[in-house]
């Protein structure tokens, strides 16, 4: 079955950048894996930031940024604000089916 | 735009079905594709299955052979039906629609008796 990997935990300092990744155990990430990232607090919903490698929704901040990045799904915080702590979970489509990354837990400190 | 909603029993005895609805409003479910996806407590989220409304499903490999996915047009509704359940299938449960990802707002379903 289809693993796919994420950094458990990264931290950021406020107004500083980070870089979160999404990847396959084996095997580079294309756009044709139709790459999403969420973003989730505790308690809540998840929120979809990223679509399609790099699409918005109208609600995500300026600050994120989707790509594609050493053969990974990258997921890239400009500013990091103190709201932006939480879980950062991936998408990616494999062969028609959709597998989910284990989340990243980011800390702004 | 898109809005989800899910509906069902939020406790589900051991072995029995559990069974759910998403209430589609703000499109037709006649376009995209209609997903199930869960969050046991306390852990990270997992893919059950999506279906479009010409019949075309997939599944997690790990649920197919107690999944069901099925569509109702003329209600604008989708459901889940996940059989013969153990404690290990108490989770939120999510209904979402694809292209963008749009998420209902969960529901707790309960597996205990």
């Amino acid at each position: 079955q289809t693993v796919v990997t994420q950094e458990p935990s990264l931290t950021v300092s406020p107004g500083g950048t980070v870089t979160l990744t999404c990847g396959f155990s084996t095997g580079a990430v294309t756009s044709g894996h139709w790459p999403y990232w969420f973003q989730q607090k505790p308690g809540q919903t998840p929120r979809t930031l990223i679509y399609d490698t790099d699409t918005k929704h109208s609600w995500t901040p300026a600050r994120f940024s989707g790509s594609l990045l050493g053969g990974r799904a990258a997921l890239t915080l400009s500013g990091a604000q103190p709201e932006d702590e939480a879980e950062y979970y991936c998408l990616l489509v494999q062969g028609g089916s959709w597998v989910f990354g284990g989340g990243t837990k980011l800390t702004v400190l | 735009q898109v809005q989800l909603q899910e509906s069902g029993p939020g406790l589900v005895k051991p072995s029995e079905t559990l069974s759910l609805t998403c209430t589609v409003s703000g499109d037709s479910i006649n376009n995209y594709y209609w997903s199930w996806i869960r969050q046991p407590p306390g852990k990270g989220l997992e893919f059950i299955g999506y279906i479009h409304y010409s019949g075309t499903t997939n599944y997690n490999p790990s649920l197919k052979s107690r999944v069901t996915l099925s569509i109702d047009t003329s209600k604008n509704q989708f459901s889940l039906n996940l059989r013969s359940v153990t404690a290990a299938d108490t989770a939120v449960y999510y209904c979402a629609r694809s292209h963008g990802l749009w998420w209902g707002q969960g529901t707790l379903v309960t597996v205990s008796s």
